[in-house]
C-alpha cells in the first residue's frame, strides 16, 4: 500500500527566500504524485502533477517539485517566496484513478514574513 | 471560479436537524468525492461515486448519507449528527479514464450544535 510523510508541520520563510517543502512518499507501482494549496476556509487547488514523464515538474505560481525515485522524494519548491503564498500544502500519492488509492499527506502549513 | 460549487457555505445545525450539503460541478467530470476535513487531521476520504454508482464506501457512520442523480451533481444528507462531525466538507470531482488530479470545491463549514 502507498504512503506519503510530509517532513515539516510548518515552514516559515522571509518574503523574497526559497522555500522547501518536503515529501516522501511509499509505492509498490510507479505512482503519480500531486502538490496541492489550500488558502484558509478554501478548497484544495492542483498546483502541479507528476504522471512518469518529465521528473522536474513546473506548476502555477512559480512553483515547481522534482520526482527522485532513488531517494523517493517529491519535494515543493518556490525560489522567491510571496506573502500571497501563505497557505497549508498538501502532497499526495496516487496508484490509480482516485478514491482510496489517493493518499493524502497531513500537510504542511507555510508562513511567509515580511 | 473553480468549476466545482459547494452550499451553503456555512451551515449550523443541532443534532437532531436533518439538512443537505450539495455539490455540482460544470467540467464534464465523471467521478466525485466527499471528503472531511478536521482540524489537525489528515484528508478523510468518505463517499466515491464513478459515473454515478457508488463504487467504493469507506467506514462512515450512516448519519452520513451521499446521493449522486448524475455526473454533475452529488449531495451529502446528514441527519441526528454529533458535535464531532464538526469539519469542513469537501466536494471533488476528476476523470475516472486517467490520473489528472482532482478539481475541489469550496467546501461547507459544517458546525453542529
Amino acid at each position: 500500500a502507498q504512503s506519503v510523510t510530509q517532513l515539516d508541520s510548518h515552514v516559515s520563510v522571509s518574503e523574497g527566500t526559497p522555500v522547501l517543502l518536503r515529501c516522501n512518499y511509499s509505492s509498490s507501482y510507479s505512482p503519480s504524485l500531486f502538490w496541492y494549496v489550500q488558502h484558509p476556509n478554501k478548497g484544495l487547488q492542483l498546483l502541479l502533477k507528476y504522471t512518469s514523464a518529465a521528473t522536474l515538474v513546473k506548476g502555477i505560481n512559480g512553483f515547481e517539485a522534482e520526482f527522485k525515485k532513488s531517494e523517493t522524494s517529491f519535494h515543493l519548491t518556490k525560489p522567491s517566496a510571496h506573502m500571497s503564498d501563505a497557505a497549508e500544502y498538501f502532497c499526495v500519492v496516487s496508484e490509480g484513478t482516485g478514491g482510496f488509492k489517493t493518499i493524502f499527506g497531513a500537510g504542511t502549513r507555510l508562513f511567509v514574513k515580511a | 471560479e473553480t468549476g466545482v460549487t459547494q452550499t451553503p457555505r456555512h451551515l449550523v445545525m443541532g443534532m437532531t436537524n436533518k439538512k443537505s450539503l450539495k455539490c455540482e460541478q460544470h467540467l464534464g467530470h465523471n467521478a466525485m468525492y466527499w471528503y472531511k476535513q478536521s482540524a489537525k487531521k489528515p484528508l478523510e476520504l468518505m463517499f466515491v461515486y464513478s459515473l454515478e454508482e457508488r463504487v467504493e464506501n469507506n467506514s462512515v457512520p450512516s448519519r452520513f448519507s451521499p446521493e449522486c442523480p448524475n455526473s454533475s451533481h452529488l449531495f451529502l444528507h446528514l441527519h441526528t449528527l454529533q458535535p464531532e462531525d464538526s469539519a469542513l466538507y469537501l466536494c471533488a470531482s476528476s476523470q475516472v479514464s486517467a490520473d489528472y488530479g482532482y478539481t475541489f470545491g469550496s467546501g461547507t463549514r459544517l458546525t453542529v450544535v
